[in-house]
């Protein structure tokens, strides 16, 4: 079974600040990766991707990935209130089309 | 541009029936996959269809079918219903070409209880 983590949380931050949102997976043959936002009783909805090391930012949002560490990501700048919901990691491996998702992790933005 | 449409939103049904659920996908997509998510064990791949064909299965039994039209919606059929399907089921549209920057995007989800 090809393993993505995700600490449930809840993660706490304070309304302004950098939320850190971390995933790690086990299958070293991943070749995407994707952040998704849901809101309790919503379906979940698409941030960002990323396939390539690095950095790839998109408004307040920075995806990270590292193969080599098999980790990925998710950075929110200037957190407030409203994106206050779980957010799930997901992958694809480079021989699927499916979707292989974390848990995810519950984000709370305070005031 | 109109979005992934599920239906129905809702339903409830009673262990021993069967159940099918329909999907939509954006205009232009002709991949259609389907997952499961439920509290305890989370988001859960389903199936997957790409023009007519499924690609892809998750591990789930055979109760669990589904099939795709030549308009590329789609349909998931659950039969002899159990209470543990009780779920989200949601459908997630793609372009299909598998590659690496493929976009998934999902509908709104058909909440499925058993009684």
């Amino acid at each position: 079974q090809k393993e993505v983590e995700q600490n449930s949380g809840p993660l706490s931050v304070p309304e302004g600040a950098i939320a850190s949102l971390n995933c790690t997976y086990s299958d070293r043959g991943s070749q995407s990766f994707f952040w998704y936002r849901q809101y309790s009783g919503k379906s979940p909805e698409l941030i960002m991707f990323i396939y390539s090391n690095g950095d790839k930012e998109d408004g307040r949002f920075t995806a990270q990935l590292n193969k080599a560490s098999q980790y990925v990501s998710l950075l929110i700048r200037d957190s407030q209130p409203s994106d206050s919901a779980t957010y799930l990691c997901a992958l694809r491996e480079y021989s699927g089309y499916a979707l292989n998702f974390g848990k995810g992790t519950s984000l709370l933005v305070t005031p | 541009k109109a979005g992934v449409t599920q239906t129905p939103r809702y339903l409830i049904k009673t262990r021993g029936q069967q159940v099918t659920l329909s999907c939509s996908p954006i205009s232009g997509h002709r991949s259609v996959s389907w997952y499961q998510q439920t509290p305890g064990q989370g988001l859960q791949f389903l199936f997957e269809y790409f023009s007519e064909t499924q690609r892809n299965k998750g591990n789930f039994p055979g109760r669990f079918s589904g099939r795709q039209f030549s308009n590329s919606r789609s349909e998931m059929n659950v039969s002899t219903l159990e209470l543990g399907d009780s779920a989200l089921y949601l459908c997630a549209s793609s372009l299909g070409g598998g590659g690496v920057d493929t976009e998934a995007f999902f509908g709104q989800g058909t909440r499925l209880t058993v009684v």
